[in-house]
C-alpha cells in the first residue's frame, strides 16, 4: 500500500529565511504527487503537483517541489518565507487511477518575524 | 475560492444521532471525493463517486455512506455517531481523468 511520511511535525523559520519541507513517499510505481496547504480554518489549497517529466516542479506563492525518484522524496522549498506563508502543508501521492489521494501527517509551519 | 461549496460550515450534534453533509463540485467536475480530518488520524480518503457510481472505498466506515445524485452534487450520511466521529469532513471534485482534486472549506462535525 502506498504511504506518505513527512518527518517534521512542526517546523518555525524566520522571515525572509529559506524553507525546505521535507516528504519522502512510497509507492510501487511512478507515482503522481502533490503539495496542498491548509491555512486556519480554511480547506485545502493545491500548491503543486508532479505527474511525470521535469522533475523540478514549480507551483504556486512561489514554492517549488523537486522529484528525487532513488530518495523516494519530493521535498517543497521557498527561496524566502513569507509570514503569510505560516499555515499547515501535506503532501499526497494518487494511486495513478484518478481516485483517491494518501496524505502525510502534515508539517505545521511557524514564521518568525 | 475552489468552487467546490459543502453544507453546513459547522454541525453539533449528540451521540447517536444521523448527519447529512453536502457537497456540490465545481461547474464540470464529474467525480466527488471525501476526505475526513481527524487528530489522531490525520486526513483519510473516505469514498469517491464518479458521474453518479461508486468508484472507490477507502477507510469508511459501515455507519457512514455517500451518493452523488443527478446533478453530480453529494452528500455523505453519518450514523449512529460516536464521540470519535468528530473531525473535519472535506469534499474534494475532480474532472474525472483528472487527477488534480479541488477541496471545499470543509464542514466541521461536533458529537457532543
Amino acid at each position: 500500500a502506498q504511504s506518505v511520511t513527512q518527518p517534521d511535525i512542526h517546523i518555525t523559520v524566520s522571515e525572509g529565511a529559506s524553507l525546505e519541507l521535507r516528504c519522502n513517499y512510497s509507492y510501487g510505481a511512478t507515482p503522481y504527487l502533490f503539495w496542498y496547504v491548509q491555512s486556519p480554518g480554511q480547506g485545502l489549497q493545491l500548491l503543486l503537483k508532479y505527474f511525470s517529466g521535469d522533475t523540478l516542479v514549480q507551483g504556486i506563492k512561489g514554492f517549488e517541489a523537486e522529484f528525487k525518484r532513488s530518495q523516494s522524496s519530493f521535498n517543497l522549498r521557498k527561496p524566502s518565507v513569507h509570514w503569510s506563508d505560516a499555515a499547515e502543508y501535506f503532501c499526497a501521492v494518487d494511486n495513478n487511477a484518478g481516485n483517491m489521494l494518501t496524505f502525510g501527517g502534515g508539517t505545521r509551519l511557524m514564521v518568525k518575524p | 475560492d475552489s468552487g467546490v461549496t459543502q453544507t453546513p460550515k459547522h454541525l453539533i450534534t449528540a451521540t447517536g444521532q444521523r448527519v447529512t453533509l453536502r457537497c456540490s463540485p465545481r461547474s464540470g467536475d464529474l467525480s466527488v471525493y471525501w476526505y475526513q480530518q481527524s487528530l489522531d488520524q490525520g486526513l483519510q480518503f473516505l469514498i469517491q463517486y464518479y458521474n453518479g457510481e461508486e468508484r472507490a472505498k477507502g477507510n469508511i466506515l459501515e455507519r457512514f455512506s455517500a451518493q452523488q445524485f443527478p446533478d453530480l452534487h453529494s452528500e455523505l450520511n453519518l450514523s449512529s455517531l460516536e464521540l470519535g466521529d468528530s473531525a473535519l469532513y472535506f469534499c474534494a471534485s475532480s474532472q474525472g481523468a483528472d487527477n488534480e482534486q479541488f477541496f471545499g472549506p470543509g464542514t466541521r462535525l461536533t458529537v457532543l
